[in-house]
Order: structure tokens, then sequence, then C-alpha cells
């Protein structure tokens, strides 16, 4: 089983949609999660930290399940500019491990 | 501030061949990493620096890869000899701190092995 399971897309929506992404993680002493944003042929950049209790950031919210090792990105109203490769990454033992990410293109 | 500096952004060789790659991090990180990206998947850890110790290197192929980081500041990694399988993104990313949990990532490198 990897150790960061991510439904690899691609998911194609309008402007405008909600777009929900999912990700499972297999290590429990997982600490801390992140969603990382990677464009086409572009280095990764932190979207934002995912937080117990959840947490929103504008038009994008995370959720965390530790009981089910599971972590969740909600997009809201999807610009163009969203299109991009979606990274679930845990961190344990001071180490990031990167899913294989999530494709996503939004549609004119 | 300036980002993570890599170089060269692009690379071509065949197999059996040598190959280096430069990174420079952001001023003032102790903490380095060299990520190896190949095509449809996430980044995967090579080697971890803490100022010029290594931290974590289990997942390096030490039969033909080596790095170093010999000041605590600029760090090169070297594949020696190349394989097909090679072929791959490398990223270098930077963090102030171990315990800084976010991590500053390159334009990286593009590979080629031919």
């Amino acid at each position: 089983r990897k150790e960061v399971e991510q439904d690899p897309g691609p998911f194609n929506v309008p402007e405008g949609a909600t777009v929900a992404f999912n990700c499972t993680y297999s290590n429990s002493a997982s600490q801390s999660f992140f969603w990382y944003r990677q464009d086409c042929r572009k280095e990764p950049k932190l979207l934002m930290s995912v937080y117990s209790s959840g947490n929103e950031d504008g038009r994008f919210t995370a959720q965390l399940n530790r009981a089910s090792q599971y972590i969740s990105l909600l997009i809201r109203d999807s610009k163009l500019s969203d299109s991009a490769t979606y990274l679930c990454v845990p961190l344990a033992a001071r180490q990031l491990t990167f899913g294989s990410g999530t494709q996503l293109t939004v549609l004119p | 501030e300036a980002g993570v500096a890599q170089s060269p952004r692009y690379k071509i060789i065949e197999k059996r061949q040598s190959v280096a790659f430069w990174c420079n991090p952001i001023s003032g990180h102790a903490t380095l990493y060299w990520y190896q990206q190949i095509l449809g998947q996430g980044p995967k850890l090579l080697i971890q620096f803490q100022n010029n110790g290594v931290v974590d290197d289990s997942q390096l192929p030490k039969d033909r890869f080596s790095a170093e980081r010999l000041k605590g500041v600029d760090s090169t990694l070297k594949i020696q000899p190349a394989k097909l399988e090679d072929s791959a993104v490398y990223l270098c990313a930077s963090s102030f701190s171990r315990d800084s949990n976010i991590q500053y990532f390159g334009a990286g490198t593009r590979l080629s092995v031919l």
C-alpha cells in the first residue's frame, strides 16, 4: 500500500464549480498535514496547512480526519488559475511524504 | 527575498555518463533537501542536510548517487553512472530549520538519460 494515496484525476470542471479532492495516508504517526500545489513543469508550492479542526483560506477548505487517516481539500468557485496538480503531504518524523497528486483543469 | 536557485535547468546525457546538479538555498536556511520527481509521481526525498551534516540519506541510491554540502550553504548532487531510470526532475528545497514544516522549492533540474 502506498504511504499517501490520491485519486490522480484528471478532474475537468467548469469555472465557478466546486471540486473536492481526497487523500488517505498510512502512517498513523503523521503529525502535520499540508496541501501543495504544483503547476505544470514548475516546482511545488505550499497551498495551505491542514489543522485538526479543519481550516479555510478564502475559497479553499481543508479537512482532516485522523481516525480515518483521511484529508480533503475543497475548492469553491473554481478559477482558471486553479488549474494545477494538488499534492497531499503528511509530515512524520520531520519528513514530508508527497502523494502523486490530483490533476485539476478548470475549463472556461 | 531570493528563492532557492538551481542549475542547470535542463540536462541531457547518455546512460553511464556522470552529471552534477547545484543548489543554493534561501539565505539563512539551515536545512536543505534533494528530491527526485519522476513523471506522474510526487517528489521523493533523496537526502536531507542540516547545515553541512547529513540528517537522512536512507532513500539515496548510494551506489551511484552522492551529495555534499561542504560549507553548509550550497549543495551538489551527483549521479555516476546514470541509468535510464534516473530520468526525472531533481528538486532542491530549503527550510529555516528541521523543525520548520515549510519547505521552499527551487525550479528543479530536468534530467533526461538516453
